[in-house]
C-alpha cells in the first residue's frame, strides 16, 4: 500500500463549478500538508501548505486536513480553464527531510 | 525573482553517455533535492543535500552521483546513462524545519 493514496482522474468540471481533490494517507506521523499546481511542462508550484489539522483559506482556493481520517482535501471555488493542471499533495513529518506526494489528479476545467 | 532554475531544459543522450544537470537556487535555502518525475509514479527522491557539504540518498539513488558546489548549487550526474533514466527531473529546494519545497521547472531527458 502506498503512502500517500491519489485519484489520477482526469477530473472534468463546466466553468464556475467547485472542485473537490483529495488525498489519503496512513503515516500518522505526517503534520506538514501541502498542494502543488503543475502545468504541463513546468514545475509544481506551491498552492497551500498546512499544519496539523483544520481549515486554510487563499482566495478561491481551501485546503482542509482531517488527521483523524489521514485525509486531505483542496476545494477550488469558482473554477476557471486556467485551473486545469495536475493538481499534487505532499505531506511530511515532523523533523524528517522526506515529502511523500500523492501521483497527482488531472483537472479540466471546461469553458 | 527566479527561485529555482534547471538547465538545460531538454536533453537526448545515446546510451552509455554521461551529462550534468544544473541547478542552482536563489532563495538562501540550505536543503536542496533531487527528484524524478515519471507517468504514474508521481515525484521519487534521487538525491538530497541538507546543507553545503552534505548529500544523502533519496529512494531512487542508482546509475546517479551528486555534488553541492556551494549553498546555491546541486548538481546531477548521470555516468553512463540508460533508458531507464528516461524521465523528467526536478530540482528542489526549501527552508528550515519543515518548509515547503520550491521547484524549478525541470530537465527533461530522454535517453535512446
Amino acid at each position: 500500500q502506498k503512502e500517500v493514496e491519489q485519484d489520477p482522474g482526469p477530473l472534468s468540471v463546466p466553468e464556475g463549478a467547485i472542485v473537490s481533490l483529495n488525498c489519503t494517507y496512513s503515516n500518522s506521523a505526517f503534520q506538514y500538508f501541502m498542494w502543488y499546481r503543475q502545468y504541463s511542462r513546468k514545475g509544481p508550484e506551491l498552492l497551500m501548505y498546512t499544519y496539523s489539522s483544520g481549515n486554510k483559506e487563499d482566495g478561491r482556493f481551501t485546503a482542509q486536513v482531517d488527521k483523524s481520517s489521514k485525509y486531505i482535501s483542496l476545494f477550488i471555488r469558482d473554477s476557471q480553464p486556467s485551473d486545469s493542471a495536475t493538481y499534487l499533495c505532499a505531506m511530511s513529518a515532523q523533523g524528517t527531510y522526506k515529502y511523500i506526494f500523492g501521483t497527482g489528479t488531472r483537472l479540466k476545467v471546461l469553458a | 525573482n527566479a527561485g529555482v532554475t534547471q538547465t538545460p531544459k531538454f536533453q537526448v543522450l545515446k546510451t552509455g553517455q554521461s551529462m550534468t544537470l544544473q541547478c542552482a537556487q536563489d532563495m538562501n535555502h540550505n536543503s536542496m533535492y533531487w527528484y524524478r518525475q515519471d507517468p504514474g509514479m508521481g515525484l521519487r527522491l534521487i538525491y538530497y543535500s541538507a546543507s553545503e557539504g552534505t548529500t544523502d540518498k533519496g529512494e531512487v539513488p542508482n546509475g546517479y552521483n551528486v555534488s553541492r558546489l556551494n549553498k546555491r548549487e546541486f548538481s546531477l550526474r548521470l555516468e553512463s546513462a540508460a533508458p531507464s533514466q528516461t524521465s523528467v527531473y526536478f530540482c528542489a529546494s526549501r527552508g528550515p524545519n519543515n518548509s515547503p519545497l520550491h521547484f524549478g521547472n525541470g530537465t527533461r531527458l530522454t535517453v535512446t
